[in-house]
């Protein structure tokens, strides 16, 4: 098993760009995450979601936008990239059935700079 | 927003040396307590996953125990190796309502550092 795929790796973005950071996972997990990791911060929880068709937002959800169209995808989008999305984010699932009571599985970080 | 404080932020310890550090939680409307280890340019790896006042957890050297009461969870290291360098993070859950509900709130993580 892959586990959880974050793509791409790096990327650098220039101010007012729109991309998609894609998450996948083939564990069948029914939670989905995406974190923002920033130096001196933990890790932030921007946009989740706990099943296919559902979302919520987290702690930094403004300036992104989530989708749950299947169980395995759970996409990132940048509506409008500013300097301070600059960022490694990292993607996590989970099995949900009781809560936060399962571990989280992470991706490997997408490394995001906006000039 | 939650507020989990992790300590100390960073710590050298000797190869061999047993070491310590803690994670302070609120202690109302407890739900989840996690601990990860991140090695640099790794992702979170998942240790331990806490429920029960109380609760002990094992996995090799490393162990963690939980005070739900009183809000802090101690994670041990015993006889530290180098390959144990990493940033150790601990998550917590508050027990709420609704479909909606899970969201864990990590802490800023322990950089710990073995010196051969």
């Amino acid at each position: 098993n892959a586990g959880v795929t974050q793509t791409p790796k790096f990327q650098v973005l220039k101010t007012g760009q729109s991309m998609t950071l894609q998450c996948a996972q083939d564990m069948n997990h029914e939670y989905m995450s995406w974190y923002r990791q920033d130096p001196g911060m933990g890790l932030r929880l921007i946009h989740y979601s706990v099943g296919a068709g559902i979302t919520d937002q987290g702690e930094v959800p403004n300036g992104y936008n989530v989708s749950r169209s299947t169980t395995e995808d759970f996409p990132l989008r940048l509506l409008s990239a500013a300097p301070s999305q600059t960022s490694v984010y990292f993607c996590a699932s989970s099995e949900f059935g009781t809560g936060a009571r399962q571990p989280q599985h992470f991706g490997d970080g997408t490394r995001l700079s906006i000039l | 927003i939650l507020n989990v404080e992790q300590s100390p932020q960073s710590l050298h310890v000797q190869e061999g040396d047993s070491t310590n550090f803690t994670c302070s939680f609120p202690s109302s409307n407890f739900y989840a307590l996690h601990w990860y280890r991140w090695e640099t340019a790794k992702s979170p790896e998942a240790l331990f996953v806490m429920t029960l006042n109380g609760d002990e957890k094992k996995k090799g050297r490393i162990s963690a125990t939980l005070n739900t009461k009183e809000g802090y969870s101690y994670l041990y290291i015993k006889g530290s190796q180098p390959e144990d360098s990493a940033t150790y993070l601990c998550a917590f859950k508050v027990r709420s309502s609704g479909a909606g509900s899970y969201q864990l709130t990590f802490g800023k993580g322990t950089k710990l550092s073995v010196i051969p």
